[in-house]
């Protein structure tokens, strides 16, 4: 089946503690997004690619961190600067940026205490 | 840049009913508007899309409809079911530009 799969889906860390949300496509599409969902809210950007080893920040940047070293894979990194880490985080891919679908994967929720 | 405002927050109809749900955007350069059922704990799945070259488009008891003038789409679904219930969100955007998602329809079916 192809799809996006994202794990895991619930992780807890101490506060002050870096941890590393995993994402993985195996549509063949080159463009990957993070976004972030709080509750009762709508999705916002964190980081986007448009091709392997390169990527862009969003509108919410600040306190994460990505990297893109294969087209199937797209890790972002919660670093302890983030003030509010607790959250839904979503993965989505495309064929590319703008007019095209966005496949997104099922989230992982993260609590930071 | 792009804004997308979505009304209502909340919306519930009896099953059977119709349900609406609209949503206005700025940017008069967009030009691609797909909508999203997000079930609870879950990620969000396209429903429907259209393209700002086709004024309405329709797949079973779900349709949408553009007013490029207006800058504004709506989201209609017909004859709903309990497993419509959900949180709906729509998006704007154009070419080698970002999706800005608008904050979201909670649509409860009420049996």
């Amino acid at each position: 089946d192809g799809g996006i799969t994202q794990s895991p889906k619930y992780l807890f860390r101490k506060e002050g503690q870096n941890v590393t949300l995993s994402c993985e496509q195996n549509l063949n599409h080159d463009a990957m997004y993070w976004y972030r969902q709080d509750p009762g809210q709508g999705l916002r950007l964190i980081y986007y690619s448009q091709i392997v080893n390169d990527f862009q920040k969003g509108d919410i940047a600040e306190g994460y961190s990505v990297s893109r070293e294969k087209k199937e894979s797209f890790p972002l990194t919660v670093t302890s600067a983030q003030k509010n880490p607790t959250a839904f985080y979503l993965c989505a891919s495309s064929t590319g940026t703008g007019g095209y679908e966005q496949y997104f994967g099922p989230g992982t929720r993260l609590t930071v205490t | 840049g792009e804004n997308v405002e979505q009304h209502p927050s909340t919306l519930s109809v009896q099953e059977g009913d119709s349900a609406v749900i609209k949503c206005t955007y700025s940017d008069s350069a967009s030009n691609y508007f797909p909508w999203y059922k997000q079930e609870l704990g879950k990620g969000p799945q396209l429903i429907i899309d259209i393209r700002s070259n086709v004024g309405e488009k329709k797949d079973q008891r779900i349709a949408v409809t553009l007013n490029k003038t207006a800058k504004h789409f709506s989201l209609h679904i017909t004859e709903t079911q309990p497993e419509d219930s959900a949180v709906y969100f729509c998006a704007a955007n154009n070419y080698g530009q970002n999706f800005v998602f608008g904050p979201g329809t909670r649509l409860s079916v009420l049996p």
